[in-house]
This record gives C-alpha cells, sequence and structure tokens, in this order.
C-alpha cells in the first residue's frame, strides 16, 4: 500500500522568507503528483500538478519538483505572505489517491 | 458553475441513525470520490465512482454506501451511524487530460455521531 509523508507537520516562518514542503511516498508507480491548499474548515484547492514523466511544474511563487525514483516531492514557495498561511497537502495518484497528512504553514507578519 | 457542492455541511446523528450525504458536480466529470479526513489520518478513500452507474471501494469502505444514478449527484449513506464516523466528509470530482487527472474538491460535511 502506497504511504505519502510530510515533514514537518508544522512550520512557522517570517514573512518574506523562502520555504520549502516535503513529500515522499514509498511506492514509485504513480501517475502524478499533486499538491493542495486547504484553509481552516475549507475543501482542499489544487495547487500544482506534476505528471509523473515530469521533473517539475511552477505556478507564481510556487514551484514542485518531482523525483520519482527517489519517491520524493517538494514544494518550494518564494517570499512568503500571511496569505500563505494554510495546510498543504500532497497526494499520489496511482490506482487511487493517496494523500500525506499535511504540513501546516503558518507565516509571520 | 458551482464547481463541487456538498449537502449537509454540518450534522449531529445519535448512534443508530441513518443519514445521506449529497455531492453534486457540474463540471461533467466522470469521477467521482468520497473521503473522510481525520486528524492525523490524512485524507482516506471510502468509495469512488468512475461514471454513472459504477461504484468502487476505497480504502475505508465499511459502514458506507454509495450510489451514482445520475452523473453529476454522488451519494453516501450511513445505514447506522458509529461514533467512530465522526469525521469531516469530502466529495470530489476529477478530469483527465494530457496532464494526468485533477481532482476538485467540495467545501465538506462535518458529522458528528453521538
Amino acid at each position: 500500500k502506497q504511504e505519502v509523508t510530510q515533514i514537518p507537520a508544522a512550520l512557522s516562518v517570517p514573512e518574506g522568507e523562502n520555504l520549502v514542503l516535503n513529500c515522499s511516498f514509498t511506492d514509485s508507480a504513480i501517475y502524478n503528483l499533486q499538491w493542495f491548499r486547504q484553509d481552516p474548515g475549507k475543501g482542499l484547492t489544487s495547487l500544482l500538478l506534476i505528471q509523473s514523466s515530469q521533473r517539475e511544474q511552477t505556478s507564481g511563487r510556487l514551484n514542485a519538483s518531482l523525483d520519482k525514483s527517489s519517491g520524493r516531492s517538494t514544494l518550494y514557495i518564494a517570499a512568503s505572505q500571511p496569505g500563505d498561511s494554510a495546510t498543504y497537502l500532497c497526494a499520489v495518484s496511482g490506482n487511487q489517491f493517496y494523500f500525506g497528512t499535511g504540513t501546516s504553514l503558518t507565516v509571520i507578519p | 458553475n458551482a464547481g463541487v457542492t456538498q449537502t449537509p455541511k454540518f450534522r449531529v446523528l445519535k448512534t443508530g441513525q441513518s443519514m445521506t450525504l449529497l455531492c453534486a458536480q457540474d463540471m461533467n466529470h466522470e469521477y467521482m470520490y468520497w473521503y473522510r479526513q481525520d486528524p492525523g489520518m490524512g485524507l482516506r478513500l471510502i468509495h469512488y465512482s468512475v461514471g454513472e452507474g459504477t461504484t468502487a471501494k476505497g480504502e475505508v469502505p465499511d459502514g458506507y454506501n454509495v450510489s451514482r444514478l445520475k452523473k453529476q449527484n454522488f451519494l453516501l449513506g450511513l445505514e447506522s451511524a458509529a461514533p467512530s464516523q465522526t469525521s469531516v466528509y469530502f466529495c470530489a470530482s476529477s478530469q483527465w487530460d494530457r496532464g494526468g487527472e485533477t481532482q476538485y474538491f467540495g467545501p465538506g460535511t462535518r458529522l458528528l455521531v453521538l
């Protein structure tokens, strides 16, 4: 069974700092990996999707990388803002979606 | 275009009661999913559907049933609620394109079973 781990579970940074969130998975046979954002009491919003054949995807201040062979993905957030405060989840798509438990990010003004 | 909507937003049940959660999507997606989210456990797949009239079990299907009679709706039923089913339930639908499968989530239903 696929297991997805996200470290750290919580992260607090001052505004303006660049940061990296980590996601690791145990089975490299995936179709793609997706990063989501979840605000308190809300559903999930898709941020970036990386196909298994790709190495990275970028959207604005976000950059996600994928190393399928080592079972790792990172989400890089540049110049963090208080509005980035949320929980970030990664999910890998194989025969079904498997989600990590998320990293709770707080950006301090 | 409302995306994915869920009804109700919040519900309190007594042990043994039954209820149905409704998920609706207006994006003409074939695939639909029901997840539950619990602290420290992440999202876990309960059931899913790959098209109208089809359903399949996910990771934690026990105690739940589903139906997909119409393409736009996916219903999750609890026949006899238990306190262990206290959770936040999320519905999602997905589309496939060149980039793979992208999931779109509803706002969630908070269920408390006493």
